[in-house]
């Protein structure tokens, strides 16, 4: 069984620049999450998706932004990207099966966005 | 103060000893997470519990509900178990959300 797979590895972009980062869950599962680990940060909860809706969101200014496709792949979007936007994006997912929160998470091995 | 706590935060063992990770949080939760992250950044779900006791090999975890604490411990380390573990809990409720400590760095030494 192939695992959640993240795309690109490393991105380096430029201050103002836009970024899209890419992940495909396990199959069968229909939620994505993601985590943005900054240097020295630990781990904090950017975005859920299932069933192509957004689920919920963390403390995140609105230029970070995704969507879920029928798929249930998903892209991260992050906006007029700033210095502090370098960090480790994980990309997890799970089953979600309405009332059977808290499934397992599963995650892929990131992409690591450099600002320049 | 956050929410999840871990002890220590950095941990050097001698291969073959016996290691215990601790997590303490103040939130109500619905499940925990043990998590181990290795250079690089790759995570890997180690367990999910939410009462009692788990193991898998060497490793074996578990969780104390009314004191808000789990542990993870590790059997006989060996080098390759060196990597960065983390608690991560479920806060219940709708939003799915896991609220992370900030990692216990471990280091085994050959």
């Amino acid at each position: 069984e192939a695992g959640v797979t993240q795309s690109p590895t490393h991105l380096i972009k430029t201050r103002g620049q836009q970024a899209t980062l890419r992940c495909s869950p396990i199959s069968g599962h229909t939620s994505v999450y993601w985590y943005q680990q900054a240097l020295g940060l630990g781990l904090q909860f950017l975005l859920w998706y299932d069933e192509g809706e957004e689920r919920n969101r963390g403390n995140f200014p609105p230029r970070f932004s995704g969507r879920q496709f029928p798929n249930y792949s998903s892209e991260l979007n992050v906006n007029a990207l700033e210095l502090e936007d370098s960090a480790l994006y994980l990309c997890a997912s799970s089953l979600f099966r309405g009332a059977e929160r808290n499934q397992p998470q599963h995650f892929g091995d990131g992409t690591r966005l450099s600002i320049l | 103060k956050n929410e999840v706590e871990q002890s220590p935060q950095n941990l050097t063992a001698q291969e073959g000893e016996f290691i215990t990770i601790n997590c303490s949080y103040s939130v109500g939760i619905s499940a925990l997470h043990w998590l181990q992250q290795h250079p690089g950044g790759g995570i890997v779900s180690l367990f999910m519990l939410s009462s009692g006791k788990k193991k898998h090999g060497r490793l074996i975890a578990t969780i104390n509900i009314q004191e808000k604490h789990s542990s993870l411990h590790i059997t006989a380390s060996h080098p390759r178990d060196s990597a960065v573990y983390i608690c991560a809990v479920y806060n219940g409720g709708a939003t799915n959300k896991l609220i992370f400590g900030t990692g216990t760095l471990l280091a085994v030494q050959p």
